[in-house]
């Protein structure tokens, strides 16, 4: 069965802070798909970025960065100098390979980690 | 591209009236999500139909909640009759899903509902 887990349900830090957002999953499939969603205090789920299984490179977009490493199953996201627009719930969620309709397109999502960047 | 679309935006209603929630998913994809999200209980998936078929609906919360899919374009949640505790933001997602479910879900802006 697939888990992800995102142990920090709340971090607070101030502007200019760099903060690291962790990703813990669980999966017995060898191929499978990483994605992080953010939600801002307006509500909507908007989706940053998906990483596959067998593409362990970090990236790097602006300030955000995300680190995948297997050997943990880990898939942690960094925001380098954090500015209050970064305030919002961080989804981190992992969809396994597909296996007919049974599980098509579906995602398994952790509860995600409420991040407050205080001016 | 249009997102997802989904109706009502809000919607406050009375104890034992009949809800129902629409969700136009984007042009093209064939996978749709129906999710609540509450304070106590996080991010939820109710259902979700692939090609229009239910595949998963193990976590509709009880019979007075139905979902149906009648076509590619269009999708409903319905609760019949509703309680204070149906009280949530209800998320309508779609995604394209291909030989492998690599696509990410494209969620609407959600329905925020008040069961008073």
């Amino acid at each position: 069965a697939q888990k992800v887990t995102q142990a920090q349900t709340e971090i607070s830090v101030v502007e200019k802070e760099d903060v690291t957002l962790d990703c813990v999953y669980e999966t017995r499939d060898t191929t499978y798909y990483l994605f992080w969603y953010k939600q801002p205090p307006s509500g909507e789920l908007v989706f940053l970025i998906r990483r596959n299984s067998f593409d362990e490179q970090n990236e790097i977009s602006g300030r955000y960065s995300w680190n995948f490493q297997k050997s943990t199953s880990s898939f942690n996201f960094t925001i380098t100098a954090s500015q209050v627009v970064d305030s919002a719930v961080y989804f981190c969620a992992l969809s396994e390979r597909r296996r007919g309709s049974t599980n098509a397109g579906k995602s398994t999502f952790g509860d995600g980690t409420t991040l407050t960047v205080k001016p | 591209d249009a997102g997802v679309i989904q109706s009502p935006r809000h919607e406050v209603t009375e104890m034992g009236q009949e809800v129902t929630l629409r969700c136009k998913p984007i042009s093209g994809h064939n996978s749709l999500f129906w999710y609540r999200q509450t304070m106590m209980r996080g991010l939820e998936l109710l259902i979700y139909f692939n090609n229009n078929v239910p595949i998963d609906d193990s976590g509709m919360p009880e019979d007075r909640f139905s979902a149906k899919m009648p076509n590619a374009s269009f999708s409903t949640l319905k609760i019949q009759p509703s309680e204070p505790r149906d009280s949530a933001v209800y998320f309508c997602a779609s995604s394209l899903s291909g030989l492998e479910n690599d696509q990410p879900q494209h969620f609407g802006d959600g329905t925020r509902l008040s069961i008073l």
